[in-house]
């Protein structure tokens, strides 16, 4: 049973524009998300969290939107450049902090 | 300060051995996860150990076990090797105290042939 899913495995945006990825999660005990990016080879590298208590947490070229409410979150980058390319995955931690629950990963692809 | 580092980057043994895997987290950190990835399940949780206890653990077999050491470096080890084992094993430290974001090794690739 997938609690944390990423329904689209692949997303292509051009330079310039606006990349938005989502994630739906089913387990309510979950108060605290992260997003990572990967590229291949490499270990993921922390992007971006946001708490349960927050709706909105912004970070430079990166956003990420939390409703509660429909389980759902998503990670908005503008402007989208083509270094960003790379899988992004979403992860979900319940109170206890301590284990990383993913999503399955979108591959993003940012066209020059 | 350093990242997480894991040993070593690569790995090929043959089903039926074992293997043990090392990482060595941020300087300060007292929790290390390990994760498993492969592309038809995505990255699963394998288990944590905090000051040398193993905090939580996935829904792996007994096969997978770790341990972690008093300056925090830990090991994972994998016996009976099966096929189905090839994967990249990534490594994760955060300080341990609350909730927050675990910082990454470059992971170890292992393949089982």
């Amino acid at each position: 049973d997938q609690q944390v899913k990423q329904n689209s495995p692949s997303l292509s945006v051009q330079e310039g524009r606006i990349s938005i990825l989502n994630c739906d999660y089913t387990n309510s005990m979950f108060d605290y998300f992260l997003w990572y990016k990967k590229y291949p080879a490499e270990g993921p590298t922390f992007l971006i969290s946001i708490s349960s208590i927050k709706d909105k947490n912004e970070d430079g070229r990166f956003t990420v939107f939390l409703n509660k409410s429909a389980k759902h979150l998503s990670l908005h980058i503008v402007p989208s450049q083509p270094g960003d390319s790379a899988v992004y995955f979403c992860a979900a931690v319940n109170n206890a902090g301590n284990m990383l629950t993913f999503g399955g990963g979108t591959r993003l692809m940012v066209k020059p | 300060k350093a990242g997480v580092t894991q040993t070593p980057r690569y790995l090929i043994k043959t089903r039926g051995q074992q293997v043990t895997l090392s990482c060595s987290p941020i300087s300060g950190h007292r929790s290390v996860s390990w994760y498993q990835q492969t592309p038809g399940q995505g990255l699963q949780f394998l288990f944590e150990y905090f000051s040398e206890t193993q905090r939580n653990k996935g829904n792996f077999p007994g096969r997978f076990s770790g341990r972690q050491f008093s300056n925090s470096r830990s090991e994972m080890n994998v016996s009976t090797l099966e096929l189905g084992d090839s994967a990249l094993y990534l490594c994760a430290s955060r300080d341990g105290a609350g909730i927050g974001e675990q910082f990454f090794g470059p992971g170890t690739r292992l393949t089982v042939l």
